[in-house]
């Protein structure tokens, strides 16, 4: 079945330091790609997406690029802020023929950035 | 707009208690997902909605749990005879039709004593 593997946490950087959380995953098929971010006492939020290989998702200084040779979907950050800690989760979404869009997630990577 | 609501947002019950949780996904959301996240884990998937048809409970860890959505917009999840193991934070999802994105609600936190 489908599966994603996250980098080991947590992670703890200053501010301003390079970020990447990486992220593999094994699928049948062709899956689309997400990161997800979980702040301090709020839901699930979509950060970015990747629908198919060689796509670079992008979002509030994210980017993350759905590398099909690699089975990958790292997360970078060029120049994180002390607002960037939280939480944050790879996930595909299979498009099974019955099951529709649902999404498997991978363990999480807790993130804080000290000033 | 509003967003997915979820009811309650915190439930505390004695094992062996019967429980329902309620998700009111955005208006004209086709599909509605529901997760259960444990501690320090990735959610995972319970069960799927397209409309009224629950087309996919292959997630459901036991016949305890039932889900429906009964007009094809609001979803109860219900647990019966909880157990400890069911404590984690259930979320709700809903995603309009054809759209790869879901948006997620705030959780319930259920805590079996």
């Amino acid at each position: 079945g489908d599966s994603v593997t996250q980098m080991e946490g947590p992670v703890t950087l200053s501010e301003e330091a390079f970020l990447t959380i990486n992220c593999t995953y094994t699928a049948t098929g062709y899956p689309s790609l997400f990161w997800y971010v979980q702040y301090p006492g709020e839901g699930l939020q979509l950060l970015l997406k990747a629908t198919k290989a060689d796509d670079k998702g992008s979002n509030k200084g994210f980017e993350a690029t759905y590398r099909k040779e690699t089975t990958s979907f790292h997360l970078e950050k060029g120049s994180v802020q002390v607002s960037d800690s939280a939480v944050y989760f790879c996930a595909l979404d299979g498009r099974g023929e019955t099951s529709g869009s649902r999404l498997t997630f991978g363990e999480g990577t807790q993130l804080t950035v000290n000033p | 707009g509003a967003g997915v609501s979820q009811s309650p947002r915190y439930k505390v019950a004695k094992r062996g208690q019967d429980v329902a949780l309620r998700c009111d996904p955005i208006s004209g959301h086709v599909s509605l997902f529901w997760y259960q996240q444990a501690l320090g884990q990735g959610p995972e998937f319970l069960t799927y909605f397209q409309n009224e048809a629950q087309l996919d409970k292959s997630g459901l860890p036991s016949d305890r749990f039932f889900a429906e959505r009964p007009e094809g917009s609001v979803s109860t999840l219900k647990i019966q005879r909880t157990q400890q193991e069911d404590s984690a934070v259930y979320l709700c999802a809903s995603s309009p039709w054809g759209s790869y994105e879901q948006y997620f609600g705030p959780g319930t936190r259920l805590t079996v004593t």
